[in-house]
């Protein structure tokens, strides 16, 4: 089955820098990758997506990369700002009945004023 | 949430009780599932539903079961609890299988077993 790896665990920036979280995928048939945000106390939100036919979106301070070749995609948040920090989890889904998301482990981004 | 709520948001059991959890949802959707998360986990899928009465094991169903009787409800019970079960479980919802169109989480239910 699919098995999604994310990195790093923690990441630490001041507000203003960039942030770049990192994630491959094993199964090659994946076709969408979701990135979600979680703040304290809350469910995951959805932030941005993308689908394999799309090499990079963007969303304002947020980008969201694809190498299917690699297999791997890549969150990247631009001018970080405090309220950038939480828990951000990428996922990969090959679609269909059977394809249900697959989340990596997370990654805690903390954004020091 | 989005028309989704879980319920309760937290609950201390003891060990060897049953414990259900509920997810509701008024957005009508197909999909429904049940998530833990866990530190260093992540999030794991312990059972979904494609419609009603329509049910399947994710990667960590054991002692696990779950039953969905109507569109707008989803149940998650413990059969007999226990401490590797204490968890923050998300119930999500979807319209679209895989979730090619994201989920919708709930707010989460803290579960300690004692």
């Amino acid at each position: 089955g699919e098995n999604v790896e994310q990195h790093p665990s923690t990441l630490s920036v001041q507000e203003g820098d960039s942030a770049v979280i990192k994630c491959t995928y094993s199964d090659s048939a994946s076709n969408y990758f979701p990135w979600y945000k979680q703040e304290l106390g809350k469910g995951p939100q959805l932030i941005i997506d993308i689908r394999s036919n799309v090499g990079e979106k963007k969303d304002q301070r947020i980008a969201v990369t694809l190498n299917k070749t690699a297999k791997h995609f890549s969150l990247h948040i631009t001018e970080t700002q405090p309220e950038d920090s939480a828990v951000y989890f990428c996922a990969a889904s090959i679609g269909g009945s059977q394809g249900n998301l697959i989340f990596g482990k997370g990654t805690k981004l903390s954004v020091k004023p | 949430d989005a028309g989704i709520t879980q319920s309760p948001r937290h609950k201390v059991t003891e060990t060897g009780t049953p414990v259900t959890l509920r997810c509701h949802q008024t957005e009508n959707h197909r999909y429904m599932y049940w998530y833990r998360q866990d530190p260093g986990h992540g999030l794991r899928l312990i059972h979904y539903s494609y419609g009603v009465k329509d049910t399947d094991k994710g990667e960590v169903s054991d002692g696990y079961s779950v039953s969905r009787s109507k569109t707008e409800d989803f149940l998650l019970t413990l059969e007999s609890a226990t401490s590797s079960q204490t968890s923050v479980y998300f119930c999500a919802i979807s319209e679209s299988a895989g979730g090619v169109y994201g989920y919708t989480f709930g707010s989460g239910t803290r579960l300690t077993v004692v």
